[in-house]
């Protein structure tokens, strides 16, 4: 089933330890992006990646780091995570060039206390 | 990158149309428009996308005036499944092919 995964769903940590939330998707797609998602702001893009050691910043990058070293995989990284950082995280994949829809990951909840 | 204007909620009740209207009027020559919608919890999803003119599917119609300086996303016969978050989009299909903006969207209602 062509899909986009997220690990963890649900997480709740410590101000200032470090996490990852892994996003993998099965469809060979070019194009993947991570979006945060707050009460009244809508989806704000944090980082966007256009193929394997391509990435680049998006809204809301600001202590967020990405690396794409694998076509599949996308993992956000929070080096120290601040509690404006709780928030609901997705994770997309989309073919390329060609603008297609985006297909979203099931999303990360994020809790930073 | 072309930003977008949404109502921030509407209001139907089931078995009507429902029309949104979104404005883009920086809109690019190459930029494609397209609608999402997403359910509380739930990732967006890919709805109908356009150029020109109107587009149809089996879940929507998208109507483009002319100028492209807006488009209206028709929902036929609204059920209360269809209460949602709807995000227009439009695409830059320039040099930052990746960059995408949703910004806050327009929360439809369905009452019975």
């Amino acid at each position: 089933e062509a899909q986009v995964t997220q690990n963890p769903r649900y997480l709740i940590t410590v101000t200032g330890k470090k996490l990852t939330v892994t996003c993998s998707q099965n469809m060979n797609h070019e194009y993947m992006s991570w979006y945060r998602q707050d009460p009244g702001l809508g989806l704000r893009q944090i980082y966007y990646s256009m193929n394997v050691e391509v990435t680049d910043k998006g809204d809301v990058p600001e202590g967020y780091k990405v690396s794409r070293k694998e076509k599949r995989n996308f993992p956000l990284i929070l080096e120290s995570p601040s509690p404006n950082q709780t928030s609901l995280y997705f994770c997309a994949s989309n073919p390329g060039p060609s603008r297609s829809e985006q297909y979203f990951g099931p999303g990360t909840r994020l809790t930073v206390t | 990158l072309a930003k977008t204007t949404q109502p921030i909620s509407m209001d139907s009740y089931e078995g009507q149309e429902v029309n949104i209207t979104c404005s883009h009027n920086n809109i690019a020559t190459n930029d494609y428009i397209t609608w999402y919608q997403q359910f509380p919890s739930q990732g967006p999803r890919f709805i109908i996308q356009g150029y020109k003119t109107k587009v149809t599917n089996e879940v929507a119609s998208l109507f483009i005036p002319a100028d492209r300086k807006s488009s209206t996303l028709s929902l036929p016969r609204v059920s209360l499944s269809d209460t949602a978050v709807y995000y227009c989009l439009v695409g830059d299909r320039g040099s930052t092919l990746g960059r995408l903006y949703f910004g806050r969207g327009t929360q439809l209602t369905v009452w019975p």
